[in-house]
């Protein structure tokens, strides 16, 4: 079974400028989630879609964040503009019907310059 | 609000030795625990999950946890470390079974000395 895809890996930008990150989860997760991993801390939920809705979007800096996941399927976090507190790894995550558990991509690492 | 302690940001312990890592939560309803495992510049790796059944849990690569209501503690052992468990590790918890999005706490760094 295929996992939980991103891309790209790892972005380099510079301050003021945009930038986009993709997820394509697990098939047959209707739930998918973003989070924000900065350097020594835990993942913090951003975004969490249940099918094409949003669940909860109460942690998305909604200035400069936004997601969407048109067809229920793959999913793109946008960030625009960038500043250099977000400089950090933006992981997807899907779960499935059934259970509680995440299941998590490799994540996307941006530095922001 | 849900929120998770973990007590110490790194532990370290000798190859062969017991592994202890700290998770305290708070919550207002029964929770679902879960502890994952993350690898540098990899995803997060589910290690072992509580879903209100046993209160022992048994996980992957040798690891188990037990929930203590009483103490609201949810620890993570493993009675002989080996240098591949030398990782980062999280604690998450959710209030709605899973159905929400998890609440992590900082993580532990594990290092294993030789």
């Amino acid at each position: 079974e295929a996992g939980v895809a991103q891309s790209p890996r790892y972005k380099i930008i510079e301050k003021r400028q945009s930038v986009a990150f993709w997820c394509n989860p697990i098939s047959g997760h209707a739930t998918l989630y973003w989070y924000q991993q900065i350097l020594g801390q835990g993942p913090k939920l951003l975004i969490q879609f249940q099918n094409n809705g949003v669940v909860d979007d109460s942690q998305l800096p909604k200035d400069r964040f936004s997601a969407e996941r048109l067809k229920g399927v793959d999913s793109t976090l946008k960030i625009q503009p960038a500043k250099l507190e977000d400089s950090a790894v933006y992981l997807c995550a899907s779960r499935p019907p059934t259970t509680g558990e995440l299941f998590f991509g490799e994540g996307s690492r941006l530095t922001v310059l | 609000a849900q929120s998770v302690t973990q007590l110490g940001s790194h532990v370290s312990v000798s190859e062969g030795a017991l592994v202890l890592l700290r998770c305290n939560y708070s919550s207002s309803v029964p929770p679902y625990l879960f502890w994952y495992v993350q690898y540098p510049n990899q995803g997060l790796q589910l290690l072992l999950k509580y879903t209100s059944a046993a209160t022992l849990v048994k996980g992957i690569n040798g690891f188990e946890a037990e929930f203590k209501k009483s103490e609201t503690s949810f620890h993570l052992t493993k009675p002989s470390a080996h240098m591949s468990d030398a990782a980062e590790y999280f604690c998450a918890v959710s209030e709605a079974g899973g159905a929400d999005g998890l609440t992590f706490g900082k993580g532990t760094h594990l290092i294993i000395q030789p």
